[in-house]
């Protein structure tokens, strides 16, 4: 079966960083996403992981370790507007009708 | 830049009765995909399709059916509403490469009552 743990809640302060951890047992594994998701909104992507590593896009980070199952996504710089729940997905068949499977996400609030 | 829309944003409807929600895109993707969202669930793949006519069911497609008769075009149905269908109704698109995820539309509150 299909299993994707990340934290439900997670706290953090204006201009630092956080660290919010993604991990996953799935039957394939054809890559990684990160999504926000703003309250009533659609969710957004925010980053895509396939080898092992860390890919940087401005302020976000994601890191990938296939062997460990295991990603994290490292906001740096926090701002209030990054108050959102943060979705970490996984695709794992190798053709893209594939439905990707979502874990139940993180939800981080920022304080001043 | 709505590539992607879902029509209705909200709807309120009575338990028993069918029920149509549409998605449109305009970005000539090949795979479309409806998920529902619901508190401590988070997202779950309801159905999808890889082209004209080409659909399959994902993890929860118990009680909903869907069309593509067009690329444009992806049909949700509820064929007869219950309360346990309350939910966020997100429609997702994707051009099929491997590093593209999803646009998502901006979801349908649909509330059974």
């Amino acid at each position: 079966g299909q299993n994707i743990d990340q934290p439900t809640e997670m706290t953090a302060t204006e201009g630092a960083i956080v660290q919010i951890n993604c991990t996953y047992q799935t039957s394939g594994f054809n890559g990684l996403f990160w999504y926000q998701q703003h309250a009533g909104e659609a969710p957004t992507f925010l980053s895509y992981n396939v080898l092992d590593g860390l890919e940087e896009k401005g302020r976000f980070s994601s890191f990938l370790s296939r062997s460990k199952g295991y990603s994290y996504l490292l906001l740096k710089e926090l701002q209030m507007k990054d108050s959102a729940s943060y979705l970490c997905a996984v695709r794992d068949g190798g053709g893209g009708a594939d439905g990707l499977t979502f874990g139940k996400g993180t939800h981080l609030i920022i304080q001043p | 830049d709505a590539g992607i829309t879902q029509s209705p944003r909200h709807k309120v409807t009575e338990t028993g009765t069918p029920v149509t929600l549409r998605c449109h895109q305009t970005e000539n993707h090949r795979y479309m995909y409806w998920y529902r969202q619901d508190p401590g669930h988070g997202l779950r793949l309801i159905h999808y399709s890889y082209g004209v006519k080409d659909t399959d069911k994902g993890e929860v497609s118990d009680g909903y059916s869907v069309s593509r008769s067009k690329t444009e075009d992806f049909l949700l149905t509820l064929e007869s509403a219950t309360s346990s269908q309350t939910s966020v109704y997100f429609c997702a698109i994707s051009d099929g490469t491997a590093s593209y995820g999803y646009t998502f539309g901006s979801g349908t509150r649909l509330t059974v009552v």
